[in-house]
């Protein structure tokens, strides 16, 4: 079945550090893919997306490229900040199998300290 | 434009009393909406998905008798936890998609049993 994969964590960097999160996915049809984040004590917000391949989402310094020959999704930025710690979730919408399911992966925790 | 909210934000009661939780889609009309549970440090589990005007599917494991979805109206889903006991204590998430494909997250209710 379709699945997210992504590096757990936690992550720890020091304030305007390079930020990349791994993720790939396996699907059966032509996903759509999706960065979440959650911020503590609250629920999700959609971070950024991309619907086909060799899209790029990006947003508030984040972005992301739907690669399909390796299946992959990462997160990246240039220069975090305090302000960006929150957990991370990968995320998938395969409209051949489920069409609005999302499937989350696990999810990685970032912290930025000053 | 696509807000989704839960209330309440959090709920304490006692082992078993039953707690309602409302989800709202409020500019936009959901005939799906989807309800999760997310336990600490951990991703989040689709429960159910709630479909308006017939019953709601539930995923494998999950106890429909224990965890109601009634899906009122186009912009209304509750979920009821019944004869609550203190391992249903969990964050529960709500989520809704205005065309299908990208779902947006309610706050999330906080419930603790005691």
């Amino acid at each position: 079945g379709d699945s997210v994969t992504q590096m757990e964590g936690p992550v720890t960097l020091s304030e305007e550090a390079f930020l990349t999160i791994n993720c790939t996915y396996t699907a059966t049809g032509y996903p759509s893919l999706f960065w979440y984040v959650q911020y503590p004590g609250e629920g999700l917000q959609l971070l950024l997306k991309a619907t086909k391949a060799d899209d790029k989402g990006s947003n508030k310094g984040f972005e992301a490229t739907y690669r399909k020959e390796t299946t992959s999704f990462h997160l990246e930025k240039g220069s975090v900040q305090v302000s960006d710690s929150a957990v991370y979730f990968c995320a998938l919408s395969d409209p051949q199998t489920s069409y609005d399911k999302v499937i989350f992966g696990p999810g990685t925790s970032l912290s930025v300290i000053p | 434009g696509a807000v989704v909210s839960q209330h309440p934000s959090r709920v304490i009661c006692k082992s078993g009393t039953s707690v309602k939780i409302e989800c709202r889609s409020l500019d936009f009309q959901a005939t799906t909406m989807f309800w999760y549970r997310q336990f600490p440090k951990k991703s989040l589990m689709l429960m159910a998905t709630s479909n308006e005007g017939s019953k709601a599917t539930y995923e494998q494991g999950v106890e429909k008798d224990k965890f109601l979805i009634n899906h009122a109206s186009l912009t209304l889903s509750t979920l009821t936890v019944t004869s609550a006991h203190p391992e249903d204590s969990s964050f529960y998430i709500c989520s809704a998609s205005p065309t299908g494909g990208t779902q947006y997250f309610g706050p999330g209710t906080r419930l603790t049993v005691l």
